[in-house]
């Protein structure tokens, strides 16, 4: 099956900074591309949605200023945290999928998530 | 609204016995239904997916789902579980773009 990495896979930063955070497709063209947030115990929650090229759509919620989304070609976004404060602490984890097959091609492929803790 | 619902959240289960995990899901049409696993600080596996034909299902690992759609379920099983199928098993649903996910079932298997 297709291949999506994310790097780093596991992060600490000091609280103040900014870190960011790679999602590659590795062997397909990602024209849509999502970042999930995951608290401990808990479920995925959809942050935003990018489609190459174009600004990403934040979840109500997400501060968009917060957590910068960009995805500038057909294999890579990137999520930078801003000013990273200890809240932001969490698992991060992108997919991405190919839609320019049409519906069919819904199927996303996730990346192995990146562990970020502020301190 | 559409959504996915996992009504456990946790299942204890002994090694050997067999295991169903239940899916439920809420959609203005049939979505395309996917069962995942996660293992404690890593990403997600695919187990299995539907799209549409055969309502039963066969995925990795031994696992097989059932798509009912007059229960709007999409339950998860395994005759026999093996102590490493112990991790976090999701359940999602898409129909366009965005997935949704359950809340997840915690699976521990006792020895």
């Amino acid at each position: 099956g297709a291949v999506v990495s994310q790097h780093p896979s596991w992060v600490i930063c000091k609280s103040g900074t900014s870190v960011k955070i790679e999602c590659r497709s590795l062997d397909f063209q990602a024209t849509t591309m999502f970042w999930y947030r995951q608290f401990p115990k808990q479920s995925l929650m959809l942050m935003a949605t990018s489609n190459e090229g174009s600004k990403a759509t934040y979840e109500q919620g997400v501060e968009k200023d917060k957590f910068l989304i960009n995805h500038a070609s057909l294999t890579l976004s990137t999520l930078t945290v801003t000013s990273a404060h200890p809240e932001d602490s969490s698992f991060y984890i992108c997919s991405a999928s190919d839609r320019t097959g049409g519906l069919m091609n819904t199927e996303a492929f996730f990346g192995q998530g990146t562990r970020l803790t502020v301190v | 609204a559409q959504s996915v619902t996992q009504p456990d959240i946790h299942i204890t289960v002994s090694e050997g016995a067999s295991l169903e995990l239940r899916c439920n899901y809420s959609y203005g049409a049939t979505p395309y239904l996917f069962w995942y696993v996660q293992s404690p600080g890593q990403g997600l596996q695919l187990l299995l997916k539907y799209f549409s034909g055969d309502t039963l299902v066969q995925g990795i690992k031994g696992f097989e789902a059932e798509f009912k759609r007059s229960q709007s379920s999409f339950n998860l099983r395994k005759p026999s579980v093996h102590w490493s199928d112990a991790a976090e098993y999701f359940c999602a649903a898409t129909g366009t773009y965005k997935y949704i996910f359950g809340t997840g079932t915690r699976l521990k298997v006792l020895a």
